[in-house]
């Protein structure tokens, strides 16, 4: 199994409310990440998890908040949002040992009204 | 830090024809270096990678890049481009000493025209 499934597909959501994005993967990664795009653009790293632990943030809002419940699960919690937060969020996963390459998800298409 | 500039935001071309696709990046340190493809409406997914070795790497559909370190690029070629070549394509690099973060270029539009 060499995929990275994300769900929803689409979300929609309004400024007040709270939803989250969820991200799977059984290849025996230990490191996951969340990416942000925007239209036209490349992908922006938000946050990495290194075994389970937060490696890397980049200054992303608080209103965004990662969680790694396991070794397979990546969620992304979503609070407060705002109409700019509106974008493509991918999952990724790849070997800790090697950081050869990323395996992405098809992503989540938030809108925030 | 690392960077990478795609020369080209947008590449048409007609099917059949060649195609480059040119990257350069800049990097203190020693870096891995990929090509990442994204069809509409999905995630990125790899298309080919140097990591050391022959400079020559080659996916399986066709697509080659050559690593020039004097010239620190990695341009992306195609002798007959398909229709089905249409997407975004997102030169990156990593480094080496490990960490997390892969940098990606801006990305190059490939419109293949019939």
């Amino acid at each position: 199994d060499t995929e990275v499934t994300q769900t929803p597909k689409h979300l929609v959501m309004g400024m007040t409310n709270k939803k989250s994005l969820k991200c799977e993967q059984h290849m025996g990664h230990r490191a996951m990440y969340w990416y942000k795009q925007k239209a036209k653009k490349p992908p922006e790293l938000m946050f990495v998890y290194s075994y389970e632990k937060l490696s890397i943030n980049e200054s992303v809002p608080s209103r965004f908040s990662p969680e790694c419940p396991n070794s397979s699960l990546l969620n992304l919690h979503l609070h407060a949002l705002q109409p700019e937060d509106s974008a493509l969020y991918l999952c990724a996963s790849s070997s800790v040992a090697t950081n050869e390459k990323l395996f992405f998800g098809s992503g989540t298409q938030l809108s925030v009204l | 830090a690392q960077s990478v500039t795609q020369l080209d935001s947008q590449v048409p071309v007609f099917e059949e024809a060649p195609v480059e696709l040119r990257c350069n990046y800049s990097s203190s340190v020693s870096v891995y270096l990929f090509w990442y493809v994204q069809y509409p409406n999905q995630g990125l997914q790899l298309l080919l990678k140097y990591l050391s070795g022959s400079t020559l790497v080659e996916s399986i559909n066709g697509f080659e890049a050559e690593f020039n370190k004097s010239q620190t690029s990695f341009h992306l070629r195609k002798p007959s481009v398909h229709i089905s070549d249409t997407a975004e394509y997102f030169c990156a690099v990593s480094t080496r000493r490990g960490g997390f973060k892969t940098i990606f270029g801006a990305g190059t539009r490939l419109f293949v025209k019939a």
